[in-house]
Protein backbone atom coordinates (compact mmCIF):
# COMPACT_ATOMS: atom_id res chain seq x y z
CA UNK A 1 0.00 0.00 0.00
CA UNK A 2 1.34 3.41 -1.03
CA UNK A 3 1.97 5.38 2.39
CA UNK A 4 -0.48 7.86 2.75
CA UNK A 5 -2.09 8.82 5.89
CA UNK A 6 -5.02 10.81 6.97
CA UNK A 7 -5.94 12.32 10.20
CA UNK A 8 -8.64 12.33 11.98
CA UNK A 9 -10.18 9.40 10.64
CA UNK A 10 -13.82 10.39 12.49
CA UNK A 11 -14.36 13.91 13.25
CA UNK A 12 -17.70 15.33 14.41
CA UNK A 13 -18.18 19.14 14.63
CA UNK A 14 -20.61 21.73 14.68
CA UNK A 15 -21.67 24.31 12.04
CA UNK A 16 -19.80 27.31 11.92
CA UNK A 17 -16.72 25.93 13.46
CA UNK A 18 -13.07 25.75 11.79
CA UNK A 19 -11.83 22.16 10.62
CA UNK A 20 -8.50 20.55 9.21
CA UNK A 21 -7.81 17.00 7.67
CA UNK A 22 -4.48 16.23 7.32
CA UNK A 23 -3.13 14.42 4.59
CA UNK A 24 0.48 12.76 5.03
CA UNK A 25 2.53 10.88 2.49
CA UNK A 26 6.06 9.06 2.66
CA UNK A 27 5.99 8.51 -0.99
CA UNK A 28 7.99 12.06 -1.68
CA UNK A 29 5.03 11.74 -4.86
CA UNK A 30 4.30 15.83 -6.20
CA UNK A 31 0.76 15.51 -6.75
CA UNK A 32 -1.97 15.47 -3.66
CA UNK A 33 -4.92 15.85 -4.12
CA UNK A 34 -8.19 16.04 -1.94
CA UNK A 35 -11.57 14.79 -2.71
CA UNK A 36 -15.45 14.63 -1.40
CA UNK A 37 -17.36 11.23 -1.58
CA UNK A 38 -20.89 11.64 -1.73
CA UNK A 39 -23.71 9.08 -2.72
CA UNK A 40 -24.18 9.12 -5.96
CA UNK A 41 -21.23 10.97 -7.08
CA UNK A 42 -18.54 8.91 -6.91
CA UNK A 43 -15.26 11.47 -5.69
CA UNK A 44 -15.28 15.09 -6.72
CA UNK A 45 -12.29 16.74 -6.69
CA UNK A 46 -12.16 19.59 -4.66
CA UNK A 47 -8.27 21.00 -4.69
CA UNK A 48 -5.31 19.54 -5.70
CA UNK A 49 -1.55 20.39 -5.43
CA UNK A 50 1.26 20.28 -8.17
CA UNK A 51 4.26 20.96 -6.00
CA UNK A 52 5.30 22.72 -2.63
CA UNK A 53 2.72 25.87 -2.13
CA UNK A 54 1.58 25.48 -5.20
CA UNK A 55 -2.18 24.71 -5.17
CA UNK A 56 -5.11 24.26 -7.55
CA UNK A 57 -8.79 24.45 -7.33
CA UNK A 58 -11.24 21.19 -8.60
CA UNK A 59 -14.69 20.78 -9.39
CA UNK A 60 -16.33 21.46 -5.87
CA UNK A 61 -13.73 23.76 -4.04
CA UNK A 62 -16.24 26.56 -2.39
CA UNK A 63 -15.85 26.54 1.36
CA UNK A 64 -12.73 25.09 1.56
CA UNK A 65 -9.00 26.35 1.52
CA UNK A 66 -5.73 24.36 1.27
CA UNK A 67 -2.37 24.43 2.28
CA UNK A 68 1.55 22.67 1.28
CA UNK A 69 4.23 23.70 3.21
CA UNK A 70 6.16 20.42 3.10
CA UNK A 71 6.21 17.76 0.10
CA UNK A 72 4.65 15.48 2.78
CA UNK A 73 1.61 17.44 3.96
CA UNK A 74 -1.38 18.92 2.51
CA UNK A 75 -3.92 20.67 4.74
CA UNK A 76 -8.02 20.82 3.91
CA UNK A 77 -9.34 23.56 6.08
CA UNK A 78 -13.40 24.12 6.40
CA UNK A 79 -13.11 27.50 7.25
CA UNK A 80 -16.41 27.78 8.96
CA UNK A 81 -17.96 24.12 8.36
CA UNK A 82 -21.04 23.76 7.27
CA UNK A 83 -24.18 20.70 7.31
CA UNK A 84 -23.23 20.23 3.13
CA UNK A 85 -19.93 19.65 3.85
CA UNK A 86 -20.90 16.08 5.79
CA UNK A 87 -18.92 13.67 3.47
CA UNK A 88 -16.34 11.57 3.01
CA UNK A 89 -13.15 12.85 2.16
CA UNK A 90 -10.11 11.66 0.43
CA UNK A 91 -6.72 12.35 0.11
CA UNK A 92 -4.94 10.67 -2.90
CA UNK A 93 -1.45 11.29 -4.51
CA UNK A 94 0.32 10.87 -7.89
CA UNK A 95 3.95 10.98 -9.05
CA UNK A 96 2.77 12.92 -12.35
CA UNK A 97 4.53 10.57 -14.90
CA UNK A 98 1.97 8.36 -14.62
CA UNK A 99 -1.61 9.63 -13.93
CA UNK A 100 -2.98 6.60 -11.60
CA UNK A 101 -3.43 7.77 -8.24
CA UNK A 102 -3.40 6.25 -4.69
CA UNK A 103 -5.90 7.02 -1.99
CA UNK A 104 -5.48 7.09 1.27
CA UNK A 105 -8.44 5.59 4.20
CA UNK A 106 -10.42 8.64 4.23
CA UNK A 107 -11.90 10.96 6.91
CA UNK A 108 -15.49 10.57 7.76
CA UNK A 109 -16.35 13.80 8.76
CA UNK A 110 -19.95 15.06 10.13
CA UNK A 111 -20.90 18.83 10.41
CA UNK A 112 -24.22 18.82 13.33
CA UNK B 1 -13.97 18.61 -20.53
CA UNK B 2 -14.57 15.37 -19.75
CA UNK B 3 -17.45 13.04 -17.81
CA UNK B 4 -17.91 9.36 -16.82
CA UNK B 5 -21.08 7.52 -16.92
CA UNK B 6 -21.77 4.16 -15.62
CA UNK B 7 -24.76 3.33 -16.69
CA UNK B 8 -25.87 0.97 -13.65
CA UNK B 9 -25.97 2.09 -10.37
CA UNK B 10 -26.38 -1.01 -8.88
CA UNK B 11 -26.11 -4.79 -10.12
CA UNK B 12 -26.71 -8.25 -8.51
CA UNK B 13 -25.00 -11.39 -10.02
CA UNK B 14 -24.80 -14.88 -8.90
CA UNK B 15 -21.73 -16.49 -7.12
CA UNK B 16 -19.97 -18.28 -10.24
CA UNK B 17 -21.89 -16.27 -12.64
CA UNK B 18 -20.59 -13.05 -15.03
CA UNK B 19 -20.01 -9.81 -13.95
CA UNK B 20 -20.52 -6.96 -16.58
CA UNK B 21 -20.21 -3.03 -15.01
CA UNK B 22 -21.07 -1.05 -17.66
CA UNK B 23 -18.81 2.50 -18.69
CA UNK B 24 -18.79 5.46 -21.13
CA UNK B 25 -16.71 8.44 -21.13
CA UNK B 26 -16.80 11.81 -22.83
CA UNK B 27 -13.20 13.19 -23.29
CA UNK B 28 -11.44 16.40 -25.49
CA UNK B 29 -7.92 14.30 -25.42
CA UNK B 30 -6.73 10.86 -25.30
CA UNK B 31 -7.96 9.70 -22.04
CA UNK B 32 -6.13 7.32 -19.84
CA UNK B 33 -9.08 5.03 -18.40
CA UNK B 34 -9.29 3.34 -15.03
CA UNK B 35 -11.72 1.23 -12.55
CA UNK B 36 -10.87 1.35 -8.93
CA UNK B 37 -12.59 -0.97 -6.74
CA UNK B 38 -13.81 -0.10 -2.74
CA UNK B 39 -15.12 -2.14 -0.16
CA UNK B 40 -17.39 -0.96 2.57
CA UNK B 41 -15.62 1.49 4.69
CA UNK B 42 -12.47 1.27 2.78
CA UNK B 43 -10.55 3.69 0.89
CA UNK B 44 -10.11 2.89 -2.82
CA UNK B 45 -7.91 0.76 -4.42
CA UNK B 46 -6.66 0.25 -8.68
CA UNK B 47 -8.01 -2.50 -10.52
CA UNK B 48 -6.72 -1.52 -13.86
CA UNK B 49 -5.68 0.99 -16.04
CA UNK B 50 -5.92 1.87 -20.34
CA UNK B 51 -3.03 4.31 -21.00
CA UNK B 52 -3.14 3.73 -25.12
CA UNK B 53 -1.02 0.30 -25.23
CA UNK B 54 -3.30 -2.47 -25.35
CA UNK B 55 -7.38 -2.22 -25.74
CA UNK B 56 -7.82 -5.06 -23.62
CA UNK B 57 -6.18 -4.55 -20.10
CA UNK B 58 -5.99 -7.29 -17.34
CA UNK B 59 -6.52 -6.46 -13.80
CA UNK B 60 -6.06 -7.46 -10.41
CA UNK B 61 -8.69 -10.15 -9.28
CA UNK B 62 -9.45 -11.62 -12.95
CA UNK B 63 -10.86 -8.53 -13.68
CA UNK B 64 -10.78 -7.40 -17.21
CA UNK B 65 -11.96 -4.26 -19.69
CA UNK B 66 -11.65 -3.57 -23.18
CA UNK B 67 -11.32 0.17 -24.66
CA UNK B 68 -13.27 0.83 -27.43
CA UNK B 69 -12.60 4.56 -28.90
CA UNK B 70 -15.60 4.06 -31.73
CA UNK B 71 -18.00 3.32 -28.61
CA UNK B 72 -16.71 5.76 -26.18
CA UNK B 73 -16.48 2.71 -23.66
CA UNK B 74 -14.58 0.90 -21.04
CA UNK B 75 -16.50 -1.95 -19.75
CA UNK B 76 -15.14 -3.88 -16.87
CA UNK B 77 -15.71 -8.08 -16.66
CA UNK B 78 -15.11 -10.78 -14.67
CA UNK B 79 -16.08 -14.70 -15.92
CA UNK B 80 -17.49 -15.54 -12.65
CA UNK B 81 -18.06 -13.76 -9.74
CA UNK B 82 -16.93 -14.10 -5.99
CA UNK B 83 -18.56 -13.35 -3.01
CA UNK B 84 -15.38 -10.96 -1.84
CA UNK B 85 -16.46 -8.73 -5.28
CA UNK B 86 -19.27 -7.67 -3.47
CA UNK B 87 -18.11 -3.72 -3.32
CA UNK B 88 -18.57 -0.35 -5.15
CA UNK B 89 -16.38 -0.02 -8.29
CA UNK B 90 -15.98 3.37 -10.04
CA UNK B 91 -15.13 4.44 -13.39
CA UNK B 92 -12.70 6.98 -14.14
CA UNK B 93 -10.92 9.38 -16.77
CA UNK B 94 -8.34 11.39 -16.54
CA UNK B 95 -6.55 14.15 -18.90
CA UNK B 96 -2.91 14.71 -17.91
CA UNK B 97 -2.64 18.39 -18.11
CA UNK B 98 0.66 20.25 -17.23
CA UNK B 99 -0.37 20.98 -13.69
CA UNK B 100 -1.11 17.75 -12.41
CA UNK B 101 -3.64 15.01 -14.14
CA UNK B 102 -7.33 15.30 -12.79
CA UNK B 103 -9.52 12.18 -12.42
CA UNK B 104 -12.82 12.40 -12.99
CA UNK B 105 -15.37 9.79 -11.36
CA UNK B 106 -18.58 8.16 -12.45
CA UNK B 107 -21.00 7.93 -9.94
CA UNK B 108 -20.51 4.50 -9.06
CA UNK B 109 -21.77 0.45 -9.19
CA UNK B 110 -22.55 -1.03 -6.36
CA UNK B 111 -22.11 -4.75 -7.04
CA UNK B 112 -24.04 -7.39 -4.68
CA UNK B 113 -22.73 -11.07 -5.00
CA UNK B 114 -25.55 -13.60 -4.00
CA UNK B 115 -24.47 -17.34 -3.00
Amino acid sequence: DAGITQSPRHKVTETGTPVTLRCHQTENHRYMYWYRQDPGHGLRLIHYSYGVKDTDKGEVSDGYSVSRSKTEDFLLTLESATSSQTSVYFCAISEGTSNEQFFGPGTRLTVL
Amino acid sequence: AQSVTQLDSHVSVSEGTPVLLRCNYSSSYSPSLFWYVQHPNKGLQLLLKYTSAATLVKGINGFEAEFKKSETSFHLTKPSAHMSDAAEYFCVVSSLKAAGNKLTFGGGTRVLVKP
